[in-house]
């Protein structure tokens, strides 16, 4: 069965500091990876997605993420955090591409210490 | 375009009562995605559709629940006999098929259900 786990559920980070969030997913193909922020009051934006390629991908706000298949992982990162960082993130796992039924992990809140 | 609009964005019911959310897509988008996200939890997949026709359903969506897209453009969730159960965010969300570009699944901001 498809799943993905996200084993922290809260973490707090000082403002500057370098941030990791993980992510392990199960999936028996090769699988379509996301990353989403859900920030209160706003809907889920999505931060960087892995098809293929380069196992090192870049998104938006300064985030990253590297795909590790012999791990089943698929790590966020960010080298210094910002204020405006703190919100939910969300590590998905689609089947087919973007647009098909993606599965969500339980989140990780993350809290900015100023 | 003004991005994925779900309405309404709060609802309060009491427990039993029919409700009906609504969900209209950006307007180039033929698929529409519905899901549902509790507190603490992750959004879980209800259903989605490519233009009219329902291409998929989870087990979550019980006989209460029933979605439509009947033109292709806007979709409506209704929900029968509300249960306490179902308080939660009903999240919408449209994209592209794909082979037509990019296909990320952009999200409305939710419609929240409390049911008394």
């Amino acid at each position: 069965a498809q799943s993905v786990t996200q084993p922290d559920i809260h973490i707090t980070v000082s403002e500057g500091a370098s941030l990791e969030l993980r992510c392990n997913y199960s999936y028996g193909a090769t699988p379509y990876l996301f990353w989403y922020v859900q920030s209160p009051g706003q809907g889920l934006q999505l931060l960087l997605k892995y098809f293929s390629g380069d196992t090192l991908v870049q998104g938006i706000k300064g985030f990253e993420a590297e795909f590790k298949r012999s791990q089943s992982s698929f790590n966020l990162r960010k080298p210094s955090v910002h204020w405006s960082d703190a919100a939910e993130y969300f590590c998905a796992v689609g089947r087919y591409s973007s647009a098909s039924k993606i599965i969500f992990g339980s989140g990780t809140r993350l809290s900015i210490r100023p | 375009d003004t991005g994925v609009s779900q309405n309404p964005r709060h609802k309060i019911t009491k427990r039993g009562q029919n409700v009906t959310f609504r969900c209209d897509p950006i307007s180039e988008h033929n698929r529409l995605y519905w899901y549902r996200q509790t507190l603490g939890q992750g959004p879980e997949f209800l259903t989605y559709f490519q233009n009219e026709a329902q291409l998929e359903k989870s087990r979550l969506l019980s006989d209460r629940f029933s979605a439509e897209r009947p033109k292709g453009s806007f979709s409506t969730l209704e929900i029968q006999r509300t249960e306490q159960g179902d308080s939660a965010m009903y999240l919408c969300a449209s994209s592209s098929e794909p082979g037509t570009g990019e296909n990320e699944q952009f999200f409305g901001p939710g419609t929240r259900l409390t049911v008394l």
